[in-house]
C-alpha cells in the first residue's frame, strides 16, 4: 500500500518556541493531506485540511495562526506549532489519499509525539 | 450533526470468544463507513470499509441504516487482535470523523 511518512517521530521543545512537523507521501502525489491530533487513548480530531498550492482549511476551534500549515509540493505538507505551550503536547498524525481515487483508503503517517516543556 | 459514537472504551474478552465492537453514526445522506485499527506502537491502518463488504482477519461489519450502526464483529477473538479500534465516517472532501475508539483486549 501507499506510504505516508512523518518526521520527526518524537520532539521535545521548550515553551514559547516553534516546532515543525513534516508529512510526506513517499510513493504518490497528494493534492490534499489531513492533519489530526490525538490525545492518549482518545479519538483522532481533525485539525485541518492541507491543500497543495492554496490555503489550508481549518476545522472549527482550531487556531490557524497557532497551527501553520504549508503544502508547498505534491508530496509534502508541514505543520508548524508556533509559540508552543504545554497544552499543545499531543500526538499529531497526518494522512493522505492517492488522488483521483475517491474510494481508496486514506493512509496515515506514524505520528509525531510533541512534548512541550 | 455528523457524529460517530463508540460507546465502549474498553472491551475485554477471552481468546476464542466472540467479539462485537459497537459503532453508531449520525449523518444526513448516504454514509461511507470504515473501521481502522491501531496496534501497539504502530500507525493507524484500514481494517475494512462497508462498501467492500469484505472480511479482513476474520472481522466483518454490516451497515445497518435503520439502526445507524456499523458494528464490528469477529466470531473467535485471537490475542493478536488486541488493539485500538476506531470507527470512522467519511465526510465531504474526504475528511474522516472518528469515533472515540475502543480498546480491545483479548486475554489468553
Amino acid at each position: 500500500g501507499a506510504v505516508v511518512s512523518q518526521h520527526p517521530s518524537r520532539v521535545i521543545c521548550k515553551s514559547g518556541t516553534s516546532v515543525k512537523i513534516e508529512c510526506r507521501s513517499l510513493d504518490f502525489q497528494a493534492t490534499t493531506m489531513f492533519w489530526y491530533r490525538q490525545f492518549p487513548k482518545q479519538s483522532l480530531m481533525l485539525m485541518a485540511t492541507s491543500n497543495e498550492g492554496s490555503k489550508a482549511t481549518y476545522e472549527q476551534g482550531v487556531e490557524k495562526d497557532k497551527f501553520l500549515i504549508n503544502h508547498a509540493s505534491l508530496t509534502l505538507s508541514t505543520l508548524t506549532v508556533t509559540s508552543a505551550h504545554p497544552e499543545d503536547s499531543s500526538f499529531y498524525i497526518c494522512s493522505a489519499r492517492p488522488p483521483g481515487q475517491a474510494n481508496t483508503e486514506a493512509f496515515f503517517g506514524q505520528g509525531t509525539r510533541l512534548t512541550v516543556v | 450533526a455528523q457524529r460517530v459514537t463508540q460507546p465502549e472504551k474498553l472491551l475485554s474478552v477471552f481468546k476464542g470468544a466472540p467479539v462485537e465492537l459497537k459503532c453508531n453514526y449520525s449523518y444526513s445522506g448516504s454514509p461511507e463507513l470504515f473501521w481502522y485499527v491501531q496496534y501497539s506502537r504502530q500507525r493507524l491502518q484500514l481494517l475494512l470499509r462497508h462498501i467492500s463488504r469484505e472480511s479482513i482477519k476474520g472481522f466483518t461489519a454490516d451497515l445497518n441504516k435503520g439502526e445507524t450502526s456499523f458494528h464490528l464483529k469477529k466470531p473467535f477473538a485471537q490475542e493478536e487482535d488486541s488493539a485500538m479500534y476506531y470507527c470512522a465516517l467519511k465526510r465531504q472532501g474526504g475528511k474522516l470523523i472518528f469515533g472515540q475508539g475502543t480498546e480491545l483486549s483479548v486475554k489468553p
